[in-house]
């Protein structure tokens, strides 16, 4: 799995659009770049993925740079229960495998 | 979504006693599962990988007779700690490759947790 690159941590106010980048230089054409949340003291969440194109679902944006070496996760409206540690994970389309979970960024929302 | 359970949600045992964690794939069906083992504040570490009828394949340096892992049907998949030490003391959490159109094959359902407090 290519490595990935996300600051630390973010901080964001309530209602603000919350946008959590994520360095990917070394990926590969057939990788994929994933997005999870973990909730403190729960199972990781799965948010979203794309290949190239621009990717949305009721979660999230998902925002790829044309030359696919980085991207941007965007919660439009953020709330506090979107308080979590994000974590990027670019790896091939195989759920076959495990997932390697880096740092990711622990994003606090703000009242 | 696809839905993945474990129980006990938090189990607090004694050091050298066993503990057995379950994780369940609910509405779906997993040949594989996948086990991961979380320190505070540290991100999930992959223990091992859990294989419906053949053996659990392990990480490197986890113990696999300390850490038996038992994957007897498609729906479910067992961790035991055996021995526990306090070292062990974690958040332990499965995951299990989904299933279906729209994608779901390429994600990764994850249960809620299991900690565990060894004294």
């Amino acid at each position: 799995d290519a490595k990935t690159t996300q600051p630390t941590s973010m901080d964001c106010a309530e209602g603000r659009a919350a946008n959590l980048p994520c360095n990917h230089s070394t990926i590969s054409g057939n990788e994929y770049v994933y997005w999870y949340r973990q909730i403190h003291s729960q199972g990781p969440q799965y948010i979203i993925h794309g290949l190239k194109n621009n990717e949305t679902n009721e979660m999230a944006s998902l925002i790829i740079t044309e030359d696919r070496k980085s991207s941007t996760l965007i919660l439009p409206h953020a709330t506090l229960r979107d308080t979590a540690v994000y974590y990027c994970i670019v790896r091939v389309s195989n759920s076959g495998y495990a997932l390697n979970f880096g740092k990711g960024t622990s994003l606090l929302v703000t009242p | 979504g696809a839905v993945v359970s474990q129980h006990p949600s938090r189990v607090i045992c004694k050091s050298g006693t066993s503990v057995k964690i379950e994780c369940r794939s609910l509405d779906f069906q997993a040949t594989t599962m996948f086990w991961y083992r979380q320190f505070p504040k540290q991100s999930l570490m992959l223990m091992a990988t859990s294989n419906e009828g053949s053996k659990a394949t392990y990480e490197q340096g986890v113990e696999k007779d300390k850490f038996l892992i038992n994957h007897a049907s498609l729906t479910l998949s067992t961790l035991t700690v055996t021995s526990a030490h306090p070292e062990d003391s974690s958040f332990y959490i499965c995951s299990a490759p989904g299933a279906g159109g729209n994608g779901a094959q390429e994600t990764q359902y994850f249960g809620p947790g299991t900690r565990l407090l060894v004294l």
